[in-house]
């Protein structure tokens, strides 16, 4: 059984920075793709960013582009989210999730539970 | 950039059959997924490739395309399919995952 495990998120300023980490289990993580999807208080589904499994190709949300960062250690089967320059509307639950067909007709197919990243002052 | 348009809600009666709708153009092009989401949960996928169905995924959920419209069927509702339904695609135009705003499903 796959299982994603998110760090804890945190309260943290506005202009700040926090790092979420994904630890995977379950699965052969070097062989998936990986997302991070995020939803803000009482709002809907939005994607944050995706990272492949093999050239480690990167892709992000225009919301997020030059601020955030995916990286992923396949020796630690652990996936990663470098959050710079916070903003209140950052403000969500950080979900981290494996990618099926990536950079084709990508989709979510196991999901963590989930982790909530709150900025404020 | 992409959008996708789905009802905010849609309401039915036990047992009986419920319809939501994705809506987005030239959405016939592209592969839809969906999933369900209960309150205080993580999202599942319910739905993958318009009609495939994942691993424990009852058989009462269904999905189809027609159109610029892709459909998410629930025969047979039930108390716990009450829950958030959001449909999404991959927009290779952008390359960016879109999710559609979601429908809430409530079973009177």
């Amino acid at each position: 059984e796959v299982r994603l495990v998110e760090s804890e998120g945190g309260l943290v300023q506005p202009g700040g920075s926090l790092r979420l980490s994904c630890a995977a289990s379950g699965l052969t993580f070097s062989g998936y793709a990986m997302g991070w999807v995020r939803q803000a208080p009482g709002k809907g589904l939005e994607w944050v960013s995706g990272i492949g499994s093999i050239q480690y190709t990167t892709y992000y949300a225009d919301s997020v582009k030059g601020r955030f960062t995916i990286s992923r250690d396949n020796s630690k089967n652990t996936l990663y989210l470098q959050m710079n320059s916070l903003r209140a509307d950052d403000t969500a639950m950080y979900y981290c999730a494996t990618v099926k067909d990536w950079l084709i007709n990508t989709y979510f197919d196991s999901w963590g539970q989930g982790t909530l990243v709150t900025v404020s002052s | 950039s992409y959008v996708l348009t789905q009802p905010p809600s849609v309401s039915v009666a036990p047992g009986k059959t419920a319809k939501m709708t994705c809506g987005g153009n030239n959405i016939a092009r592209k592969s839809v997924h969906w999933y369900q989401q209960k309150p205080g949960q993580a999202p599942v996928l319910v739905i993958y490739y318009d009609r495939d169905r994942p691993s424990g995924s009852p058989e009462r959920f269904s999905g189809s395309k027609s159109g610029n419209t892709a459909t998410l069927t629930i025969s047979r509702v039930e108390a716990g399919d009450e829950a958030d339904y959001y449909c999404q695609v991959w927009d290779s135009s952008s390359d960016h995952v879109v999710f559609g705003g979601g429908t809430k499903l409530t079973v009177l």
